[in-house]
């Protein structure tokens, strides 16, 4: 079975443009998540979509925001970039949501790079 | 802001030698997961430990867990030059709301020398 396939692999931007990364889950997972990881340091949790329903937000701002589709494939859409926004931008997916719940699996990750 | 903590931050061997890491966290869990990460790419996941377990073993691999000091420890034992990568605990808070979000910490950079 395929694991978790995100894309694009890399993404170069300009500050103030949109960027949407795309994942999709592992087959029969319902739930995805998404991580910010920069340089030299853990990843920071973003969003969790269960169900095309948002399950949890972390602390961003409202430039970032997400989608689940019928099929639980996802979208991150990141508006008015910042430099800051420059990083490895990583999908996971479950069988379920909810705390103390299934492992997540990691895709490859979509490194963004904001000039 | 993070949760747990790794100790080491770096890490170097021979090949050969056992690797033990450290991570502590701050809050009650449920579950704790180690990680590891090759280079800034994905995360692939090595172990999941539950709150009520103490040790867990996955081939060359133990992990325990001490939930009254907060910590848990990675041991690699018969280290290889393919280990050389980061390894990050990650952990799910209990009582937080129902979401699978995970807390990591800032992760051990391991090097495994031929």
């Amino acid at each position: 079975d395929a694991g978790v396939t995100q894309s694009p692999t890399h993404l170069i931007k300009t500050r103030g443009q949109h960027v949407t990364l795309r994942c999709s889950p592992i087959s029969g997972h319902k739930s995805v998540s998404w991580y910010q990881q920069v340089l030299g340091q853990g990843p920071q949790f973003i969003f969790q979509y269960y169900e095309k329903e948002e399950r949890g937000r972390g602390n961003f701002p409202d430039r970032f925001s997400a989608r689940q589709f019928p099929n639980y494939s996802s979208e991150l859409n990141v508006n008015a970039l910042l430099l800051g926004d420059s990083a490895l931008y990583l999908c996971a997916s479950s069988s379920v949501a909810g705390v103390g719940q299934e492992t997540q699996y990691f895709g490859p990750g979509t490194r963004l790079l904001v000039l | 802001s993070q949760q747990g903590e790794e100790d080491p931050q770096a890490l170097s061997i021979q090949e050969g030698e056992n690797a033990t890491m450290n991570c502590s966290y701050k809050t009650s869990i449920n579950n704790l997961q180690w990680y590891r990460q090759n280079s800034g790419r994905g995360l692939v996941h090595l172990i999941l430990i539950r709150s009520n377990e103490r040790e867990k073993h996955s081939g060359r691999l133990r992990v325990t867990l001490d939930t009254s000091k907060k910590s848990s420890s990675l041991l690699i034992t018969a280290s290889r030059a393919a280990d050389t990568a980061s390894y990050f605990c990650a952990t799910d808070a209990r009582g937080s709301s129902n979401t699978g979000k995970l807390i990591f910490g800032q992760g051990t950079t391991l090097q495994v020398k031929p």
